[in-house]
């Protein structure tokens, strides 16, 4: 079976502070994809990132960046120098390895950053 | 990037009656559509599948004859609620899936909120 656990329910922060979103995931496959999305209050989901199971190098792009570790089935989300701007809903997902497969998601983090 | 509509952006019906809500993907073709429902503060649980000319597959404890949905082309989907009750109100959100470029990228819609009365 696949699962996606997001332990934190809700994070508080103060600008400028550093803030980690756990993921942890469960999976037989091999190959799979995993995913971060956004969701600002509007609702809309914002896509941040994908990354394949073949592919364990950590990514950074701006203030955001990723690390994926399959030894211990995680991928967690920092975000440095956090802002207002980051306060949303943030929705880790995980994908088996055939394009049917279907996109699980975890039960959302909710940041909420202070100004 | 690619874009998916959704329409309405929020609907407000009477309890027993029907609401449609389209999803259109606008600058590609997508094979496979989803469909989401949402609670507040909750996470998205998939409803369906559905791949275009053909049934879409539901997910356990969602009833088929109460969302039916459609996938006509490659472009639309449509989620009907057939007589709504106040419990169906909920965020719903669509999803699609290019049928190119290998097919990775899954497109979400802004969603659609709906509220029984």
């Amino acid at each position: 079976a696949q699962k996606v656990t997001q332990a934190q329910t809700e994070i508080s922060v103060v600008e400028k502070e550093d803030v980690t979103l756990d993921c942890v995931y469960e999976t037989r496959d091999t190959t799979y994809y995993l995913f971060w999305y956004k969701q600002p209050p509007s609702g809309e989901l914002v896509f941040l990132i994908r990354r394949n199971s073949f592919d364990e190098q950590n990514e950074i792009s701006g203030r955001y960046s990723w690390n994926f570790q399959k030894s211990t089935s995680s991928f967690n989300f920092t975000i440095t120098a956090s802002q207002v701007v980051d306060s949303a809903v943030y929705f880790c997902a995980l994908r088996s390895g055939n394009q049917g497969g279907k996109l699980i998601f975890g039960q959302g983090t909710e940041l909420s950053v202070k100004p | 990037g690619a874009v998916v509509s959704q329409h309405p952006s929020w609907v407000i019906c009477k309890s027993g009656t029907s609401v449609k809500i389209e999803c259109r993907s606008l600058d590609f073709q997508a094979t496979t559509m989803f469909w989401y429902r949402q609670f507040p503060k909750q996470s998205l649980m998939l409803m369906a599948t559905s791949n275009e000319g053909s049934k879409a597959t539901y997910e356990q404890g969602v009833e088929k004859d109460k969302f039916l949905i459609n996938h006509a082309s490659l472009t639309l989907s449509t989620l009907t609620v057939t007589s709504a009750h106040p419990e169906d109100s909920s965020f719903y959100i669509c999803s699609a899936r290019s049928s190119t470029g290998g097919g990775y990228e899954q497109y979400f819609g802004p969603g659609t909120r709906l509220t029984v009365t």
